[in-house]
């Protein structure tokens, strides 16, 4: 079935630092792709998101290339801040024979330090 | 305000005892889902909806159910909660028609925290 894998965290970086949270997929049809971030006691919300092959979603300075050909979907920023400690989750859509599924990663934690 | 809204957002109860958590949406959306959250898992689908009387399984529904009278709303019981099933749900909901941004987009609740002792 449909899946996807995020690297581990916690990632630990220091503000001005660059990030990247690597994501994988296996998907049958062509998925759409998101980047969810949950911030402490909160509900997830959206980050970014891709509908097809070679598209980059962006927001807030972060951005993510659908990559078809890698089935990757890594999240990267230029420079982070202490703002952006949360846990990142990357997803897809699988819509496959009438269904009409989420697939979640594991999430990965970021830290940022001062 | 375009919001999901889940109650209670914390529950402690016991095995057996059945239980109900309510979830709401007031955008309209077709799609409605809840999810489980649980460490080093990330969120697992459970049941999700389609439409008024439409709902599918996920991928963890076993002991779990749901119904889908009214668009807006989507509750999720347990009709006999054990101590696997502690853990923080999830509602959320997304437009499945339209353009642009909000297509597929799924907007979360708050989170209900559940115990099942």
């Amino acid at each position: 079935g449909d899946s996807v894998t995020q690297m581990e965290g916690p990632v630990t970086l220091s503000e001005e630092a660059f990030l990247t949270i690597n994501c994988t997929y296996t998907a049958t049809g062509y998925p759409s792709l998101f980047w969810y971030v949950q911030y402490p006691g909160e509900g997830l919300q959206l980050l970014l998101k891709a509908t097809k092959a070679d598209d980059k979603g962006s927001n807030k300075g972060f951005e993510a290339t659908y990559r078809k050909e890698t089935t990757s979907f890594h999240l990267e920023k230029g420079s982070v801040q202490v703002s952006d400690s949360a846990v990142y989750f990357c997803a897809l859509s699988s819509t496959t024979s009438g269904t009409y599924k989420y697939i979640f990663g594991t999430g990965t934690r970021l830290k940022v330090l001062a | 305000e375009a919001q999901v809204t889940q109650n209670p957002r914390y529950l402690i109860t016991v095995t057996g005892k059945k239980l109900t958590v309510t979830c709401s949406q007031n955008m309209n959306h077709e799609y409605m889902s809840w999810y489980r959250q649980d460490p080093g898992l990330g969120l697992r689908q459970i049941y999700y909806s389609m439409n008024v009387e439409v709902t599918d399984k996920g991928d963890v529904p076993e002991g779990y159910k749901v119904s889908r009278k009214e668009k807006r709303n989507f509750p999720l019981i347990l009709e006999s909660p054990s101590p696997n099933q502690t853990s923080l749900y999830f509602c959320a909901s997304s437009p499945l028609t339209g353009t642009g941004r909000d297509k597929e987009t799924q907007y979360f609740g708050p989170g209900t925290r559940l115990l099942v002792l």
